[in-house]
């Protein structure tokens, strides 16, 4: 089975801080997504990757920066947290077009 | 207006019924997505397709490309079942080929 893991599912943070979130899969995809998830907005795209060192904005990059130094890793970085990214954020890899496995998600609190 | 629109918001249901979720798309796809989230967040893909219909156990999905409409069915509702079920499309949009476009979901709830 396809495993994607996430670093932490809960985490509290203060605005300002530089907060990393990670996201691991075990199955060699070379597609790998971030989105946040809100109340009444659903799922928007933050960042996509289609290969190592790769990466595209998506809908709402606004705030955030990723990384992706190694196939199987895909970090989503706040270089400055902020209150309205309180949100529950979720990682996801495919292999190009096929369907999608996501991870558990993150619940970020920023106070 | 949003691109995938699903109805209802909101459905509670007794154990036993039928349901179904309806899912409508206003842009050009190569697949529909049926994905299901549990209380907790962990998102489950149900359904890839394409054309047709696709059965699964209890749950039966149907895409109508023509009219631009998707439904998913679930058979002998259970409380398990209590889930958001999400809609999502694949395409080509600019540059972002295969990229998911997401409904709102729609939270089920199913009383014993």
């Amino acid at each position: 089975d396809v495993k994607v893991t996430q670093s932490s599912r809960y985490l509290v943070k203060r605005t300002g801080e530089k907060v990393f979130l990670e996201c691991v899969q075990d199955m060699d995809h070379e597609n790998m997504f971030w989105y946040r998830q809100d109340p009444g907005l659903g799922l928007r795209l933050i960042y996509f990757s289609y290969d190592v060192k790769m990466k595209e904005k998506g809908d709402i990059p606004e705030g955030y920066s990723v990384s992706r130094e190694k196939k199987e890793r895909f970090s989503l970085i706040l270089e400055s947290a902020s209150t309205n990214q309180t949100s529950m954020y979720l990682c996801a890899s495919r292999i190009w077009t096929d369907t999608q496995y996501f991870g558990p998600g993150t619940r970020l609190t920023v106070l | 207006k949003n691109e995938v629109e699903q109805s209802p918001q909101n459905l509670t249901a007794q154990e036993g019924e039928f349901i179904t979720i309806n899912c409508s798309y206003s842009v050009g796809i190569s697949a529909l997505h049926w994905l299901q989230q549990h209380p907790g967040g962990g998102i489950v893909s149900l359904f890839m397709l394409s054309s047709g219909k696709k059965k699964h156990g209890r749950l039966i999905a149907t895409i109508n490309i023509q009219e631009k409409h998707s439904s998913l069915h679930i058979t002998a509702s259970h409380p398990r079942d209590s889930a958001v079920y999400i809609c999502a499309v694949s395409g080509n949009y600019g540059g972002s080929q295969g990229n998911l476009i997401f409904g709102k979901g729609t939270k089920l709830s199913v009383k014993p």
